[in-house]
């Protein structure tokens, strides 16, 4: 069964310092995965997806992530933080019994310091 | 752009009232799905719907039900609210197929006093 770890419940960074939120992954085979970012009281957008077509990925708002199999991982990487970062962020693969459905970690909140 | 519409924002309903939550997507998704998010707990599945008046549980359907009889619209409905049901609820669709992305509505947040 697909499940993915959030490693970090709550990083905190300086602004202009790099981001670092990890995600390790549980799957059977080479899944996609899927990170996603949630402002206070907003809904949840899509930051990045990766599909096996290439392992480091690049998304929106200067984000990247990496897959690497040997290590499970696909963390998610910023070089330099802005204050309008701060959120939760959420790394997620399809699957379970149905690949209707989507498994989500348990989040990671990202606080931003000046 | 693409767009996942969630009816209302805030909402504040009473115990025992049946409370309707409406969302509608225009990506023509056949897949369409209903969370509850809560502090602590994460986002929690309570049903979701893979084509028109086709439903099936989540892992937390108890007290819900939905409906689905438009493609574009997938409607989720407390029988009776209760102050536990407080919380935000998102509404997401997709393609088929593991690897499509979902798309989120922007939630409702729905307080039950």
């Amino acid at each position: 069964a697909q499940s993915v770890t959030q490693l970090d419940s709550h990083v905190s960074v300086s602004e202009g310092t790099p981001v670092l939120l990890r995600c390790n992954y549980s799957s059977s085979y080479s899944p996609s995965l899927f990170w996603y970012v949630q402002h206070p009281n907003k809904g949840l957008q899509l930051l990045l997806k990766y599909t096996s077509a290439a392992t480091l990925v690049k998304g929106i708002n200067g984000f990247e992530a990496e897959f690497k199999k040997s290590e499970t991982s696909f963390h998610l990487t910023k070089p330099s933080a802005h204050m309008s970062d701060a959120a939760e962020y959420f790394c997620v693969v399809p699957g379970g019994d149905s690949s209707y459905k989507l498994i989500f970690g348990s989040g990671t909140r990202l606080l931003v310091r000046p | 752009d693409v767009k996942v519409t969630q009816s209302s924002r805030y909402l504040v309903k009473r115990t025992g009232e049946k409370v309707f939550l409406e969302c509608v997507q225009d990506m023509d998704h056949e897949n369409m799905f209903w969370y509850r998010q809560d502090p602590g707990l994460g986002l929690r599945l309570i049903y979701f719907s893979y084509d028109v008046k086709m439903k099936e549980k989540g892992d937390i359907p108890e007290g819900y039900s939905v409906s689905r009889e438009k493609k574009e619209r997938f409607s989720l409905i407390l029988e009776s609210a209760s102050t536990n049901q407080t919380s935000m609820y998102l509404c997401a669709s997709r393609l088929p197929g593991g690897t499509t992305e979902a798309f989120f509505g922007q939630g409702t947040r729905l307080t039950v006093v």
